[in-house]
């Protein structure tokens, strides 16, 4: 079974960019959530999305926003970038009723200049 | 709120040496899921371990065995004989109180070196 596949993988933005970044979740994985990883906040939650809708949200600026399509691919988008930005996005997808079993995909290393 | 503490930021052991990893959690609520990952330099978190606020049965697997003391707010991570390929950074993470949504909070993680 394929895993959690994420693309791109490596971005690079310049400020006041706006991205889009991509996860196909493991086939019949319904549930998607997005993460931040950065030397100084670590990993920090930003949404999930199950069944097209989202169903919780992290502590992040409006600016983050995210959507899942009905074959549970999703993106996440971020609009206006500023150096802060500069992270690792990590997608995880779980099958429903495994009890946040998440499985992580490779990640999207974003840079903005 | 909640909240994973992993004291130890980095650990350097030779090879085939025991290493404990630590980790301390704050929850108000009962019911809940504790996580082990861990992310080699490629940088995709992979899974070890679920274990839920009621089990508090130690497990082995392998090499790896972990130690849930729900007393003491603790769920700690033991490597046996540790290898090369075992450096990585390893997180500790708590799960949502509702159980169904995927939303973790991650401690600060561990950097693990095993050197020859």
């Amino acid at each position: 079974k394929a895993g959690v596949t994420q693309t791109p993988r490596y971005l690079i933005k310049t400020r006041g960019q706006q991205v889009t970044l991509s996860c196909s979740p493991i086939s019949g994985h319904r549930s998607v959530s997005w993460y931040q990883q950065t030397p100084g906040q670590g990993l920090q939650f930003l949404f999930e999305y199950f069944s097209e809708t989202q169903r919780n949200k992290g502590n992040f600026p409006g600016r983050f926003s995210g959507r899942q399509f009905s074959n549970s691919r999703s993106e996440m988008n971020v609009s206006t970038l500023e150096l802060g930005d500069s992270a690792l996005y990590l997608c995880a997808s779980s099958l429903v009723g495994q009890k946040n079993e998440q499985y992580f995909g490779p990640g999207t290393r974003l840079t903005v200049t | 709120a909640q909240k994973v503490t992993q004291a130890q930021t980095e650990i350097s052991v030779v090879e085939k040496e025991d290493v404990t990893l630590d980790c301390v959690y704050e929850t108000r609520d009962t019911t809940y899921y504790l996580f082990w990952y861990k992310q080699p330099p490629s940088g995709e978190l992979v899974f070890l371990i679920r274990r839920n606020s009621f089990d508090e049965q130690n497990e082995i697997s392998g090499r790896y065995s972990w130690n849930f003391q729900k007393s003491t707010s603790s769920f700690n991570f033991t490597i046996t004989a540790s290898q090369v390929v075992d450096s990585a950074v390893y997180f500790c993470a708590l799960s949502d109180p509702t159980g169904t949504a995927s939303k973790l909070t991650f401690g600060t993680g561990t950097r693990l070196q095993v050197t020859l």
